[in-house]
């Protein structure tokens, strides 16, 4: 059974701070998917990370995955405010079959204090 | 339409009614996919479509959901004889086909938020 799993669950930071959230996963998967949820809102996605080694940037966002050691990473850089929101990574079921549906993590709850 | 669609946005409803909850993917998406939210946790995979048919709908909880897409576009989930905790928000998703090979991008709708009283 897949299990994604996100730590740290709540994060509290200052502005202007850097900080890393981790996801880590149970099976083997090339990709993982970063999404970001404001309260009451759906799901917007952040990031589609699709290899070994793969690294994309948006703004002060930046995720990398290591499909060997099954991490990935969502470091922020010089935290604002508008980064305040819930993140949450998520994983393809069943890779290679023939599904593809997406296994969350439970979130990560960012709140950015000035 | 340009984004997934679903409606009721809210749907407030007694214990032991039942219920309907719509989704309306983007044009041309052959992959369906409907998650449930409870407060405070991840979304929770219910049932994914694959044209018509149901490809995996492992996550339904029970025989109190059931979930249909008789032609390939619009699905509607089903939950009969809601209990207090069917209350979460519905969530559907679509995309090109699979998550797999080169397709990489599945969209959320803005989900239903069902309560049951």
């Amino acid at each position: 059974e897949l299990k994604v799993e996100q730590n740290p669950l709540f994060l509290s930071m200052q502005e202007g701070k850097n900080y890393t959230i981790y996801c880590n996963y149970s099976t083997t998967s090339d990709r993982l998917y970063w999404y970001r949820q404001d309260p009451g809102k759906s799901l917007e996605s952040l990031f589609v990370l699709l290899s070994n080694g793969a690294v994309k940037q948006e703004g002060r966002l930046m995720a990398s995955l290591d499909t060997k050691a099954r991490l990935s990473t969502l470091h922020i850089t010089a935290a604002v405010h508008d980064l305040s929101a819930t993140y949450f990574c998520a994983v393809p079921m069943n890779y290679g079959g023939s599904q593809g549906n997406l296994i969350f993590g439970k979130g990560t709850k960012l709140s950015v204090k000035p | 339409g340009a984004g997934v669609s679903q409606t009721p946005s809210n749907k407030v409803t007694e214990k032991g009614k039942y219920v309907e909850l719509r989704c309306d993917p983007i044009s041309g998406h052959t992959a369906l996919y409907w998650y449930r939210q409870s407060l405070g946790q991840g979304p929770e995979f219910l049932i994914y479509f694959q044209g018509t048919g149901a490809a995996d709908d492992s996550g339904l909880p029970n025989d109190r959901f059931f979930a249909v897409r008789p032609e390939g576009s619009v699905s509607t989930l089903k939950i009969q004889r809601t209990e207090r905790g069917d209350s979460a928000v519905y969530l559907c998703a679509s995309s090109l086909s699979g998550l797999r090979g080169g397709n990489t991008e599945a969209f959320f709708g803005q989900g239903t938020r069902l309560t049951v009283v």
